[in-house]
């Protein structure tokens, strides 16, 4: 079973430049999440996709970052315009979650961010 | 005050000693996860737990529910191990809210 893809592995631009990035969740996964992960922090959820819809977005800063998850799969996470403190590692993770119950996420290798 | 805590930030160990991570949180939960982060890579689950005791290998967690404590042990420790070992709790949506790591560090 192929496992949660993302690219690129690593970025890097200038403060106000614009950045995407992608990812592909394990076939059949019905929710997917981004995290953001500062150095030495644990992992922040910025938005969590049940297929196309959002389920959570609250800590998502909409004025810059904005997400979208079209037919339910594949997903893009966009910062225009990025900060210095924009600079993290940006995880992608996904799980069943078809119904009740908890399921176990699955993360990507994740995208290294640098903002200069 | 962080939602789920950690201890201790950073931890040095010798080859073979016996290893203990500590977690509390302060949130109900639907499980508690200990997930494994080397330097530059993803994140690996190591267990997904919501009572009593797991045990993989040398890796060995528990919870419990009435104190909201997790411990990870690690037993017989091996420089292979050394990575940064997180702490997670899992909400009623599936969502994940991470404490900020312990950073191991095992001496040949």
């Amino acid at each position: 079973e192929a496992g949660v893809a993302q690219s690129p592995r690593y970025k890097i631009i200038e403060k106000r430049q614009s950045v995407a990035f992608w990812c592909n969740p394990i076939s059949g996964h019905a929710t997917l999440y981004w995290y953001q992960q500062i150095l030495g922090q644990g992992p922040k959820l910025l938005i969590q996709f049940q297929n196309n819809g959002v389920v959570d977005d609250s800590q998502l800063p909409k004025d810059r970052f904005s997400a979208e998850r079209l037919k339910g799969v594949d997903s893009t996470l966009k910062i225009q315009p990025a900060k210095l403190e924009d600079s993290a590692v940006y995880l992608c993770a996904s799980s069943l979650n078809r119904g009740s119950g908890y399921y176990e996420q699955y993360f990507g290798p994740g995208t290294r961010l640098t903002v200069t | 005050k962080n939602e789920v805590e950690q201890s201790p930030q950073n931890l040095t160990a010798q080859e073979g000693e016996f290893i203990t991570i500590n977690c509390s949180y302060s949130v109900g939960i639907s499980a508690l996860h200990w997930l494994q982060q080397h330097p530059g890579g993803g994140i690996v689950s190591l267990f997904m737990l919501s009572s009593g005791k797991k045990k993989h290998g040398r890796l060995i967690a528990t919870i419990n529910i009435q104190e909201k404590h997790s411990s990870l042990h690690i037993t017989a420790s091996h420089p292979r191990d050394s990575a940064v070992y997180i702490c997670a709790v899992g909400g009623s949506q599936g969502n994940l809210i991470f404490g900020k790591g312990t950073k191991l560090s095992v001496k040949p």
